[in-house]
């Protein structure tokens, strides 16, 4: 399967810990993204990668979020000091920058937080 | 600010009718319009897009209707099956500055049921 993949799938953690996501994306591109769902909502942008270059960032995205895209392959999105309105699907997606339909992305399975 | 917006959180139709979502945008400047389809525990997968500079585009059972002058696009699936019963997203997406890179809004999705 050469999709977008999302590790965890689940995580369940207590309100000030910190937690970390690792999305995979698909191999050739080079465009990644992190939103965030919540329930009855549509994704909310969160940052967006060039390769290794975090080039935009929601202000949704506060100082206790970080996302980072080492060698311009695999992403992590690390929250720290979780407060329960993190609980929410964190999903990642990737896309080409010649996609030529709009910036179609694909997206990963999500990993869905609950924060206790 | 919700510049995508989806009004209807569901709809419900016979198998074999037409099913027209709906999707009102309030920014001008995006560029292309999407078409998300998400089944539960899975990420959206890409449906159709169409650019700004178009106002219809068609690829088999599904067409993406867009009318610059009312802000306002359409999904319309014909004939409507059992197994695109999902939650269908719009989203609409613009480049953002310089950075080469495109912002994408999604809206808050329709439930489609479709009965067998």
């Amino acid at each position: 399967d050469t999709g977008v993949s999302q590790d965890p799938r689940h995580k369940i953690t207590k309100r000030g810990q910190n937690v970390t996501f690792r999305c995979d994306p698909i191999s050739e591109h080079n465009r990644l993204y992190w939103y965030r769902q919540t329930l009855g909502q549509g994704p909310e942008f969160l940052t967006y990668f060039q390769n290794e270059a975090q080039l935009e960032k929601s202000r949704l995205l506060s100082d206790r979020f970080s996302a980072e895209r080492p060698k311009g392959s695999f992403s992590t999105l690390e929250i720290q000091r979780t407060e329960q309105g993190d609980s929410a699907m964190y999903l990642c997606a990737s896309s080409l920058r010649t996609s030529g339909r709009g910036n179609e992305q694909f997206f990963g399975p999500g990993t869905r937080l609950t924060v206790l | 600010d919700q510049q995508v917006k989806q009004n209807s959180p569901s709809l419900s139709v016979q198998e074999g009718r037409i099913s027209i979502l709906n999707c009102d945008y309030t920014n001008s400047m995006f560029d292309y319009f999407l078409w998300y389809k998400k089944y539960p525990a899975e990420g959206p997968t890409f449906l159709i897009s169409i650019s700004s500079i178009k106002d219809k585009n068609e690829d088999g059972r599904f067409t993406v209707f867009l009318n610059k002058s009312a802000k306002h696009l359409s999904l319309h699936i014909v004939p409507s099956q059992p197994g695109d019963s999902a939650v269908y997203f719009c989203a609409a997406s613009r480049a953002s500055g310089n950075t080469g890179g495109f912002k994408t809004i999604f809206g808050a999705g329709t439930r489609l049921f479709v009965k067998a």
